[in-house]
């Protein structure tokens, strides 16, 4: 079936760096999503992309969905303690929402 | 708004014994998905509902698995009997379909399930 890598698995920086994760997929997708989750709450999410190309802004967050369709990535500038968590990429290749596949996430860790 | 309420916030239990996992959506939205979490294998679709009709339940583990949605605004998922290897984080979302077009799923906080 589909599956999605995504990389780093973890990180740890420091306080106010840049940060940048992707996923790739051997397939095509027609919808990129990212999504965060705090520990003990459920994914909350961050950015939606729709067409190859397209690069979106969500405050410090910036993602891009890939020109190939097979890949995006997700950047977060000038980390702060608050963006610990782990990030998701999700990718929809048909029509129903039940064909969206999760990545097995970045566990994101700041350094204060 | 209020976003997807689940409940209960965490179960423990004992192996055998009935499970019962509750989902109210966000009002408006006619799709609804199960999710469970664990370390080892991520987030899996269990099952999803479009319309309270199950589309797809490829996702259930096992037939000690079910999922019903009586109505626009409750779901539940019961495990019967429940096993250790079940423990896991369950989530539920909802989205709304119009056309062809899927609105991004919202999540709730899950429900932490430990089965002893």
């Amino acid at each position: 079936g589909q599956q999605l890598n995504q990389s780093p698995q973890s990180m740890f920086i420091q306080e106010g760096e840049d940060v940048s994760m992707n996923c790739t997929s051997s397939s095509i997708f027609n919808t990129w999503l990212w999504y965060k989750q705090d520990p003990g709450e459920g994914p909350v999410l961050l950015i939606a992309l729709y067409k190859a190309g397209e690069l979106t802004s969500n405050g410090r967050l910036t993602a891009q969905f890939g020109i190939t369709r097979k890949d995006s990535f997700l950047n977060i500038s000038a980390s702060i303690p608050s963006d610990v968590g782990i990030y998701f990429c999700a990718g929809l290749s048909g029509g129903s929402q039940g064909n969206l596949i999760f990545g097995k996430g970045t566990k994101l860790s700041v350094k204060p | 708004d209020a976003g997807v309420i689940q409940s209960p916030r965490h179960e423990v239990t004992e192996m055998g014994q009935e499970v019962t996992l509750r989902c109210k959506p966000i009002s408006g939205h006619n799709s609804l998905f199960w999710y469970r979490q664990t370390m080892m294998r991520g987030l899996e679709l269990l099952i999803y509902f479009n319309n309270n009709v199950p589309i797809d339940d490829s996702g259930m583990p096992e037939d000690r698995f079910s999922a019903k949605m009586p109505n626009a605004s409750f779901s539940t998922l019961k495990i019967q009997p429940s096993e250790p290897r079940d423990s896991a984080v369950y989530f539920c979302a909802s989205s709304s379909r119009t056309g062809s077009y899927n609105s991004p799923l919202h999540f709730g906080n899950g429900t932490r399930l430990t089965v002893t």
